[in-house]
């Protein structure tokens, strides 16, 4: 089912450090998945994906893992900057008709 | 890369009455759209799947009747919020994906409804 009705974890992380967050996904059979920014009042904005095939995948300054063990993935952020502020989501495809469900959603804060 | 624009932006509408939002995809023909809602500090919950030319599938709990769904192009979904009510004030946010359907999906800004 849908993730919702929680309110947003939130990770404070001093600029330049590494941000890590974290997402637990429900659907063993889910075989892509993608990370979202969403700043406030704005769509959610692409940052990575990744394929159930893969356990790791590196963009520009983020990384994502992937645990389907455990079915967890998580986004890395290197050198976080105050432009990094913004809500974060995983998302993963659930193959009935293509959709997409979201995670709960962390609020990553960037102290200057 | 690929655009997907919602409008209005904003909208603030009496009780009772009825909104519709458009959600176009600019460059590119999109067979499947998806409109979510989100609350303030929650998840995007999706509420339905709208397939070009053919009925939108709802998830459990939307009511259809509510949230009127239309995919009458390639480019272009509309969702009605029909007798709207107070506690219909949400932020409401349409994808699109292209032919694959394991690719990334792109939103829109989103559409910020308040009912009063």
């Amino acid at each position: 089912g849908e993730s919702v009705g929680l309110h947003l974890p939130t990770l404070s992380v001093q600029e330049g450090d590494n941000s890590i967050i974290n997402c637990a996904y429900s659907n063993s059979a889910s075989d892509y998945f993608i990370w979202y920014k969403q700043e406030s009042g704005k769509g959610p904005q692409f940052i990575i994906d990744i394929r159930s095939n893969m356990d790791k995948r590196q963009g520009q300054r983020v990384t994502v893992l992937l645990n389907k063990t455990v079915k967890h993935l998580s986004l890395q952020i290197a050198a976080t900057q105050p432009g990094d502020s913004a809500v974060y989501f995983c998302a993963e495809n659930v193959n009935q008709g293509g959709k997409l469900i979201f995670g709960q959603g962390t609020e990553l804060s960037v102290k200057p | 890369g690929a655009v997907v624009s919602q409008h209005p932006s904003r909208v603030i509408c009496k009780s009772g009455t009825s909104v519709k939002i458009e959600c176009r995809s600019l460059d590119f023909q999109a067979t499947t759209m998806f409109w979510y809602r989100q609350f303030p500090k929650q998840s995007l919950m999706l509420m339905a799947t709208s397939n070009e030319g053919s009925k939108a599938t709802y998830e459990q709990g939307v009511e259809k009747d509510k949230f009127l769904i239309n995919h009458a192009s390639l480019t272009l979904s509309t969702l009605t919020v029909t007798s709207a009510h107070p506690e219909d004030s949400s932020f409401y946010i349409c994808s699109a994906r292209k032919d694959s359907l394991d690719t990334e999906a792109f939103f829109g800004q989103g559409t910020r409804l308040t009912v009063v």
